[in-house]
């Protein structure tokens, strides 16, 4: 079955990067689209990025846009999220998810808190 | 940036009907998914592209998209649709994908 499973959260202080990864499984990744979704506790759901399935496309949040970048291993099943620059409202759990125009299977995310 | 407008809260009786809303400028030309999602879990599709339904996801939920707004319909609520929902479209011209604020259904 389709698993995809989140790592790499954790504290990091103001202006500091992290690294996140989402593991997939139970799929052919090379075939499918990859976003990222985050969301801040107690608040909805915003979506930060997605790559096409081959990585030759990449859109971004405007919130993001300049301090993310999203990529994959498609040798390895593998999705990521550099992030950089991070502000205190970049805290939240971060979802990877396999999709196109609709998000159809979500990991169980990972949290990342900003804060000195 | 293309906003997606949610009623904040819904509430039903068991057995009975919710109507969950989603507002946008002429959403019924774009394709409208919604997400279920409850307390310390990740969301997951229950409706896309409008109206249909991936395998395993009651009959009981339906969707709709005309105009300005689309719908997502519970029918026959049991305690266990108690959750957030959240409309999302993939807004081509901006290349962004767009999720509305959430709606909380309380089962009364």
């Amino acid at each position: 079955q389709v698993q995809l499973v989140e790592s790499g959260g954790g504290v990091v202080q103001p202006g500091g990067s992290l690294r996140l990864s989402c593991a997939a499984s139970g799929f052919n990744f090379s075939t499918y689209g990859m976003h990222w979704v985050r969301q801040a506790p107690g608040k909805g759901l915003e979506w930060v990025a997605i790559i096409w399935s081959d990585g030759s496309k990449k859109y971004y949040a405007d919130s993001v846009k300049g301090r993310f970048t999203i990529s994959r291993d498609n040798s390895k099943n593998t999705l990521h999220v550099q992030m950089s620059s991070l502000k205190a409202e970049d805290t939240a759990v971060y979802y990877c998810a396999i999709g196109g125009s609709s998000l159809d299977h979500w990991g169980q995310g990972t949290l990342v808190s900003v804060s000195s | 940036s293309y906003v997606l407008t949610q009623s904040p809260s819904v509430s039903v009786a068991p057995g009975q009907t919710a109507r969950i809303s989603c507002g946008g400028d002429n959403i019924g030309d774009k394709g409208v998914n919604w997400y279920q999602q409850k307390p310390g879990q990740a969301p997951f599709l229950v409706v896309y592209d409008d109206e249909f339904r991936p395998s395993g996801i009651p009959e009981r939920f339906s969707g709709a998209n005309s105009g300005d707004t689309a719908t997502l319909t519970i029918s026959g609520v049991e305690a266990g649709d108690e959750a957030d929902y959240y409309c999302q479209v993939w807004d081509i011209r901006s290349g962004h994908w767009v999720f509305g604020g959430g709606t909380k259904v309380t089962v009364l």
